[in-house]
């Protein structure tokens, strides 16, 4: 059984650039979260989808967008990259109905804004 | 403030020390507990999770939660050089698969063989 999975592992974009990161949930999952984890600090919560909707966001700007499609997978895009957005994106998978401490994390896209 | 403080380290203790990780939160709606595990260039695992007050045992982790304190442990004991990693608490409001979590910064933490 394939754990979340997550692609690319690293990329290096330019300032001012779109980027798109993806991530496949955990078999029988309906749901994903993206989490933003900046050196030296812990994740925080971007933005959640379910049924191919954006239910939940954390206190990020417009730029950062995303897409669930019909197979659960998502998408997360990045607009305009400043050099603060150079992280370790996490996306973590769970299924409505199920508790809190039952969403699994991939192990992430590390994102390098130069 | 942040809502959830975690002294961010770095910890080093000698191999077969027990091993005590805090967290401070501020916000009342927080109900339910959990400490992650992270491994350098991975994603967080979850190790114990709590929703009441007092401890929680599984194996060599206790985690105890004091609500009246909004302050909550992770202990480890017999620690192994295998236990150094960054652990994360996190917290949410609800019990609900899909809640969004809160963490804390992360305590990096090495164990000397």
């Amino acid at each position: 059984d394939a754990g979340v999975t997550q692609s690319p592992t690293h990329l290096i974009k330019t300032r001012g650039q779109q980027v798109t990161l993806r991530c496949s949930p955990k078999s029988g999952h309906d749901t994903v979260s993206w989490y933003q984890q900046a050196l030296g600090q812990g994740p925080q919560f971007i933005f959640q989808y379910y049924e191919e909707e954006e239910r939940q966001r954390g206190n990020f700007p417009d730029r950062f967008s995303g897409h669930q499609f019909p197979n659960y997978s998502s998408e997360l895009n990045v607009n305009a990259l400043l050099l603060g957005d150079s992280a370790l994106y996490l996306c973590a998978s769970s299924l409505v109905g199920t508790y809190t401490y039952e969403q699994y994390f991939g192990p992430g896209t590390r994102l390098t804004v130069t | 403030q942040k809502e959830v403080e975690q002294d961010p380290g770095p910890l080093s203790v000698p191999e077969g020390a027990i091993v005590s990780l805090n967290c401070t939160y501020s916000n009342s709606a927080f109900q339910y507990f959990m400490w992650y595990r992270q491994y350098s260039r991975k994603g967080p695992e979850l190790l114990m999770y709590t929703y009441s007050s007092g401890n929680k045992e599984d194996g060599r982790f206790t985690a105890q939660v004091d609500k009246s304190s909004k302050y909550i442990s992770l202990f480890i004991r017999d620690s192994q050089p295998s236990d150094s990693a960054t652990y994360l608490c996190a917290m949410s409001a609800s019990n609900f698969g899909n809640e969004k979590l809160t963490f804390g910064t992360g305590t990096r933490l090495t164990i000397i063989p």
